[in-house]
């Protein structure tokens, strides 16, 4: 049982390129989400999914595609990389989407730079 | 809505002693509060939450919190550090819904020997 694997785990990438972020869950979840954790912030929620088919954004979703065309998968897209989404990014899913008995379950993180 | 502050960054505490990490919360509603760790180059673990109920919570690793809602705090405590509990800490707050789950900036534990 892997349960939330990303790919890759380093990126870096030039200001302008575009490139997907992959996350896959093997633990049939409903929702998926992710994260970017900077230095001093946290970790802020980008975009999530309740659902195949379904997403919505979140706190900082400027810059970033998402989709939901299976359970299993959800990347993250940048179509235009700048050097402000340096950042670690982090997939979570969980059961469903809420919270109080449905914990997140995260990857360990694609480090991206934007140079 | 929702907020969290963690109060210090950074906590260096001796091999044995007491670990006290510091998360004062804001919010509209009733809170669901959780502390996650995270250990380097890996993704967040759940370590305790509090939903309804008793107010002292028990999570793993010898880890345990309190509610306190007159100061809007949930602190995380154990009694004696261990080296492996070095790491960075995450307290969170939520509503009824994961994407409504706001984190705090984190806190770097560090043990020494």
């Amino acid at each position: 049982n892997a349960g939330v694997t990303q790919t890759p785990k380093f990126q870096v990438l030039k200001t302008g390129q575009s490139m997907t972020l992959q996350c896959a869950q093997d633990m049939n979840h409903e929702y998926m989400s992710w994260y970017r954790q900077d230095p001093g912030m946290g970790l802020r929620l980008i975009h999530y999914s309740v659902g195949a088919g379904i997403t919505d954004q979140g706190e900082v979703p400027n810059g970033y595609n998402v989709s939901r065309s299976t359970t299993e998968d959800f990347p993250l897209r940048l179509l235009s990389a700048a050097p402000s989404q340096t950042s670690v990014y982090f997939c979570a899913s969980s059961q469903h989407g809420g919270g109080v008995d449905s914990p997140l379950h995260f990857g360990n993180g694609t480090r991206l730079t934007v140079t | 809505a929702q907020s969290v502050t963690q109060l210090g960054s950074h906590v260096s505490v001796s091999e044995g002693a007491l670990v006290l990490l510091r998360c004062n919360y804001s919010s509209s509603v009733p809170p669901y509060l959780f502390w996650y760790v995270q250990y380097p180059n890996q993704g967040l673990q759940l370590l305790l939450k509090y939903t309804t109920g008793a107010t002292l919570v028990k999570g793993i690793n010898g880890f345990e919190a309190e509610f306190k809602k007159s100061e809007t705090s949930f602190h995380l405590t154990k009694p004696s550090a261990h080296m492996s509990d070095a790491a960075e800490y995450f307290c969170a707050v939520s509503g009824l819904n994961n994407n409504d789950m706001r984190f705090g900036a984190g806190t770097r534990l560090t043990v020494k020997p």
